[in-house]
């Protein structure tokens, strides 16, 4: 199976500050990587899929980078309603595998 | 507006046989991947597998052995049948939609990605 890896697992910061988030693969998943949103006690909500690509609806402020192994979701500034945990999930083989979330809490 | 709910038990014995349904609404089951995930308290999501519309499925080798997915077209529902559970498998289980972009005659990988969520069911594994 293929380990995804995030960092931070936690992190505070202020409304308007500009967020990272790393999520690195244990091999090589060119651009199968997605990003979802989960807030407590809700379903996870999907963010970025391919690596780079907005879903419809979502925010610009949301950005996704990176291929191969290391990967990176970026929220340029952050908002209250962005207070949640993210994780990435790969998919470039079976069984699909996900990160174990970064949680990003007020500062 | 598609939407997905999921239905069943919120307390399974050990060593019994854990049932979940996912109901779809407001959309077709066809030409789409369904998806089976948990999350148990505290943790990361984990796929369970899947069921494509024509009925081929593919499983999480950890859990290959005692689980099975299916589709009812007619009722617009895919099940989750697992067996023999433990405490291990107490978790809050999701549904979802899943799309898989499969460029014509191309060999994997695919682009997979959970697009419509369930809200999840809380199953609790307990004598």
């Amino acid at each position: 199976d293929i380990q995804m890896t995030q960092s931070p697992s936690s992190l505070s910061a202020s409304v308007g500050d500009r967020v990272t988030i790393t999520c690195r693969a244990s091999q090589n998943i060119g651009s199968y990587l997605n990003w979802y949103q989960q807030k407590p006690g809700k379903a996870p909500k999907l963010l970025i899929y391919a690596a780079s690509s907005l879903r419809s609806g979502v925010p610009s402020r949301f950005s996704g980078s990176g291929s191969g192994t290391d990967f990176t979701l970026t929220i340029s500034t952050l908002q209250p309603e962005d207070f949640a945990t993210y994780s990435c999930q790969q998919s470039y083989s079976t069984p699909l595998t996900f990160g174990g979330g970064t949680k990003v809490e007020i500062k | 507006q598609v939407q997905l709910q999921e239905s069943g038990p919120g307390l399974v014995k050990p060593s019994e046989t854990l049932t979940l349904t996912c109901t779809v609404s407001g959309g077709s089951i066809s030409s789409y991947y369904w998806t089976w995930l948990r999350q148990s308290p505290g943790k990361g999501l984990e796929y369970i597998g899947y069921v494509y519309y024509s009925g081929s499925t593919n499983y999480n080798p950890s859990l290959k052995s005692r689980v099975t997915i299916s589709l009812d077209t007619s009722k617009i529902q895919f099940s989750l049948r697992l067996s023999s559970v433990t405490a291990a498998d107490t978790a809050v289980y999701y549904c979802a939609r899943t799309i898989v972009v499969v460029p014509p005659g191309m060999p994997p990988p695919y682009y997979y990605y959970m697009d419509v969520w369930g809200k999840g069911t809380t199953v609790t594994v307990s004598s």
